[in-house]
């Protein structure tokens, strides 16, 4: 089955702790990105990733890392994770714009709900 | 930058009822269009899309028209289900662009 896994699927954590949530997907597709969902401020884009070790800034990058090595693997890192870093975050992939295959269709994951205490 | 704002919800209807969503954009270029849809507990997934100006996506019994005119892309169904209940998002991404936009989302309520 075609699908994009994030783990975990749900985090309590104190403030400073680093942590990494994890996202893999299996269906080869170049591009990869992560969000975070607030109340009253939808979807904000993270990080993303065009290709294998090719990454570059969103919309609020501040307090987050990420690393592509691989295709399939795009994890998220919070080095010292703060309480405003409490969230849902999602990760999403995408064929790449020069895939024929290409629609601009985003495939999400089921998300992480991070809670920093 | 790209913007995109929806309608503010939430929005509560009775089954049957006629549903719209307004989405507007602005943007550089000529971006596809999408909405898409989270039910409780779920992640997004992609409901209906337009490539260019004027295309027409529908699915599920809902149909959203890319109006490049009036920079919009509202979403509409002519009877609604409980079923429908969830939240739904208006977004845009441009070609060769790592970036997406999306609007706040608006919550939908669909009451027997």
């Amino acid at each position: 089955e075609a699908q994009v896994t994030q783990n975990p699927r749900y985090l309590i954590t104190v403030t400073g702790k680093k942590l990494t949530v994890t996202c893999s997907q299996n269906m080869n597709h170049e591009y990869m990105s992560w969000y975070r969902q607030d109340p009253g401020l939808g979807l904000r884009q993270i990080y993303y990733s065009m290709n294998v070790e090719v990454t570059d800034k969103g919309d609020v990058p501040e307090g987050y890392k990420v690393s592509r090595k691989e295709k399939r693997n795009f994890p998220l890192i919070l080095e010292s994770p703060s309480p405003n870093q409490t969230s849902l975050y999602f990760c999403a992939s995408s064929h790449g714009w020069a895939d024929p295959a290409n629609t601009g269709e985003l495939f999400f994951g089921e998300g992480s709900r991070l809670t920093v205490l | 930058g790209d913007s995109v704002t929806q309608m503010e919800g939430p929005v509560t209807l009775s089954e049957e009822a006629f549903l719209t969503i307004n989405c507007t954009y602005t943007a550089t270029g000529y971006p596809s269009l999408f909405w898409y849809v989270q039910y409780p507990g779920e992640g997004l997934q992609l409901l209906l899309k337009a490539t260019k100006a004027d295309d027409k996506g529908s699915n599920k019994g809902f149909e959203a028209t890319y109006r490049k005119e009036t920079t919009s892309f509202h979403l509409e169904k002519g009877s609604v289900q409980v079923s429908d209940s969830a939240v739904y998002f208006c977004a845009l991404r441009n070609t060769n662009a790592g970036k997406s936009t999306f609007g706040d989302g608006t919550t939908l309520t669909v009451k027997p």
